[in-house]
């Protein structure tokens, strides 16, 4: 069935430094890649998302890459502050609805 | 606006006893999910409704587990009898719409998850 494979399962940095979670997805026909940010206690919040006809995002320090060819995206967030310690998860959605998502990666910043 | 809220937040219940979680969507939002997150593990899709009706209920264990959306809007998930391997966190998430396809999918909103514990 569908699968998404995430990694690494943690990350340490150090503030300032760049942060790269790695994703990749089973079904081709995947057409929607959000990336989630899962505060401890809390439930996973949408910060960035990339459809299948685009081939990068960016918005401020975070930025998202596809390569629909090798089925694999990416999130990079830039210039890390000890806020950005959390889980992230991305996502693959196939026909608008259906979701599958990582097993998460956590992201500690260190200062 | 007021975002997806459930309850309760945290339950701790014994084995074999019943348990029930409420949500209550974003309003306007016709979508509602259901999801189980384990410890370390992503969200994994328990139910989803297109206003009243159950659309993709495959993954629901229903022997035990049941849900319903009277009206289209709150929704409640009951497990009876709840078991050791239940503990979790159930999360429910809403969107404004995911009929069709093509690439115009609604953002997930998530509540903030109610977490039971199975003793």
């Amino acid at each position: 069935g569908e699968n998404v494979e995430q990694h690494p399962s943690t990350l340490s940095v150090q503030e300032g430094d760049s942060a790269v979670i790695k994703c990749t997805y089973s079904d081709s026909a995947s057409n929607y890649f959000p990336w989630y940010k899962q505060e401890l206690g809390k439930g996973p919040q949408l910060i960035i998302d990339i459809r299948s006809n685009v081939g990068e995002k960016k918005d401020q320090r975070i930025a998202v890459t596809l390569n629909k060819t090798a089925k694999h995206f990416s999130l990079h967030i830039t210039e890390t502050q000890p806020e950005d310690s959390a889980v992230y998860f991305c996502a693959a959605s196939i026909r608008t609805y259906k979701y599958i998502f990582g097993t998460g990666t956590r992201l500690k910043v260190l200062a | 606006e007021a975002g997806v809220v459930q309850s309760p937040r945290y339950k701790i219940i014994e084995k074999k006893q019943p348990v029930a979680f409420w949500c209550n969507p974003i309003s306007g939002h016709n979508t509602l999910y259901w999801y189980l997150q384990n410890l370390g593990q992503g969200p994994e899709l328990l139910i989803r409704y297109e206003n009243e009706e159950a659309v993709d209920d495959s993954q629901l264990p229903k022997d035990r587990f049941s849900a319903e959306r009277l009206k289209g809007v709150d929704s409640t998930l009951k497990i009876q009898p709840a078991e050791l391997g239940d503990s979790a966190v159930y999360l429910c998430a809403s969107s404004s719409s995911s009929l069709g396809g093509g690439l115009d999918t609604g953002e997930l909103f998530f509540g903030e998850g109610s977490r039971l514990t199975v003793l």
